[in-house]
């Protein structure tokens, strides 16, 4: 079964700096993607950003980019520039032939 | 092109009641997924569905709870007999095919349900 780790409950920044969340995974499986999900208080679940695992490149969206290390089952994500609006719950999710399974997620926060 | 929809966005209960959330998958769309969101977590996966057939129920608690996706209308996750328990946010994600390929899973807004 995969499992998926966020071992940051919460974080804080400045406007304006750069923050990076972290994120482990465990699978047996060769195939698969990583997602980055966005929760705002509306509880929306909102796709950030994600990673086919057999693409070597990083996968970026504007101020979004994440650092995928697939030998060590990591998939971290990194917000340059953080603004206000990006203040939301973070869900880093697995998935294989059919369901996403999530983290706990990590509560950042951006202050003014 | 409308995109997942899911009603009612809150839903009360007592406790021995029925829970009906209604999910209309995005047009073009034939597989819907529902998860769960407890407080402060994440959201689990509870059952995979394509119309008029269940593929993955792995998640479902074994009472209580059940789903459908018939071949007209919205998928429906059911819940009887609630208990306290059960007062999460419920969401419903549609993708236009299902496992062995990759598709993007699209979510709906939620059904937040709170059990008196």
């Amino acid at each position: 079964a995969q499992t998926v780790t966020q071992s940051q409950p919460e974080m804080s920044v400045q406007e304006a700096e750069t923050v990076t969340l972290s994120c482990t995974y465990d699978t047996s499986e060769s195939n698969y993607y990583l997602f980055w999900y966005k929760q705002p208080p509306s509880r929306q679940m909102i796709l950030v950003i994600r990673q086919e695992a057999y693409k070597q490149q990083n996968a970026t969206e504007n101020r979004f980019s994440v650092n995928f290390q697939k030998a060590a089952k990591s998939f971290s994500l990194k917000i340059s520039d953080s603004q206000l609006g990006d203040t939301a719950m973070y869900f880093c999710a697995f998935q294989g032939a059919q369901k996403l399974v999530f983290g706990q997620g990590t509560r950042l926060t951006i202050n003014p | 092109n409308a995109g997942v929809m899911q009603n009612p966005r809150h839903l009360v209960r007592r406790r021995g009641q029925e829970a009906r959330l209604r999910c209309s998958p995005m047009k073009g769309h034939s597989h819907v997924y529902w998860y769960r969101q407890l407080p402060e977590e994440g959201l689990k996966f509870m059952v995979y569905l394509q119309k008029e057939n269940i593929i993955d129920e792995s998640g479902m608690p074994k009472e209580r709870f059940s789903a459908e996706f018939p071949k007209e209308g919205p998928s429906i996750l059911r819940i009887q007999q609630v208990v306290r328990g059960d007062s999460a946010a419920y969401f419903c994600a549609s993708s236009p095919r299902g496992s062995g390929i990759y598709n993007e899973q699209f979510f709906g807004p939620g059904t937040r349900l709170t059990v008196l």
